[in-house]
């Protein structure tokens, strides 16, 4: 699977938007963007992902470079509890085959009052 | 969304002796689980892929013998530490993938090795 960049840590205020970028520049065609968060000591969430076009749910948004070299999670409107390490993660997604998730060293994203 | 239950939560155990954990995937079928461990601020480490019916794939580095890893169905892998020695002290961690593709996570389970 092809390695992520991510910048080890960030402040976002609380109500801002948190903006999480993630560089990815030997992505393969057929890989996935993914963005999980692990808040301390429990199991990894899923946020969101995408192939090449910005997609967007009820947790974040996900804006993906047109070379898809690199993505940008969005988080609207931060809050305290969105105090995680959120990793970014390129894999191969097709269904019972789907990747592995190999995790790099993430971000670790603090929101402050 | 799909939920994956692992147990026990945490785990306190002597120098020597064996732990088994286990993950179930409860409203899904999963004919392939991970196996993942993470040491204190360090991110998590793959360790092996649980495949239902035949025998895990251990990553490079991983003790196979040491980290014995069983999925006898669709909704249960298990990985036994033997032996287990201060060192193993970690959070382990599995996650099951569902026909779709997608992977979910169990909560972790804190090994504390004496």
């Amino acid at each position: 699977d092809a390695k992520t960049t991510q910048p080890p840590s960030m402040d976002c205020a609380e109500g801002r938007a948190a903006n999480l970028p993630c560089n990815h520049s030997t992505i393969s065609g057929n890989e996935y963007v993914y963005w999980y968060r692990q808040i301390h000591s429990q199991g990894p969430q899923y946020i969101i992902h995408g192939l090449k076009n910005n997609e967007t749910n009820e947790m974040a948004s996900l804006i993906i470079t047109e070379d898809r070299k690199s993505s940008t999670l969005i988080l609207p409107h931060a809050t305290l509890r969105d105090t995680a390490v959120y990793y970014c993660i390129v894999r191969v997604a097709a269904g019972n085959q789907g990747g592995k998730l190999i995790f790099g060293q993430g971000t670790e994203l603090s929101v402050k009052p | 969304g799909a939920v994956v239950s692992q147990h026990p939560s945490r785990v306190i155990c002597k120098s020597g002796t064996s732990v088994k954990i286990e993950c179930r995937s409860l409203d899904f079928q999963a004919t392939t689980m991970f196996w993942y461990r993470q040491f204190p601020k360090q991110s998590l480490m793959l360790m092996a892929t649980s495949n239902e019916g035949s025998k895990a794939t251990y990553e490079q580095g991983v003790e196979k013998d040491k980290f014995l890893i069983n999925h006898a169905s669709l909704t249960l892998s298990t990985l036994t530490v033997t032996s287990a020695h201060p060192e193993d002290s970690s959070f382990y961690i599995c996650s099951a993938r569902a026909n779709s593709g997608e992977l979910f996570f169990g909560s972790g389970t804190q090994l504390s090795v004496l």
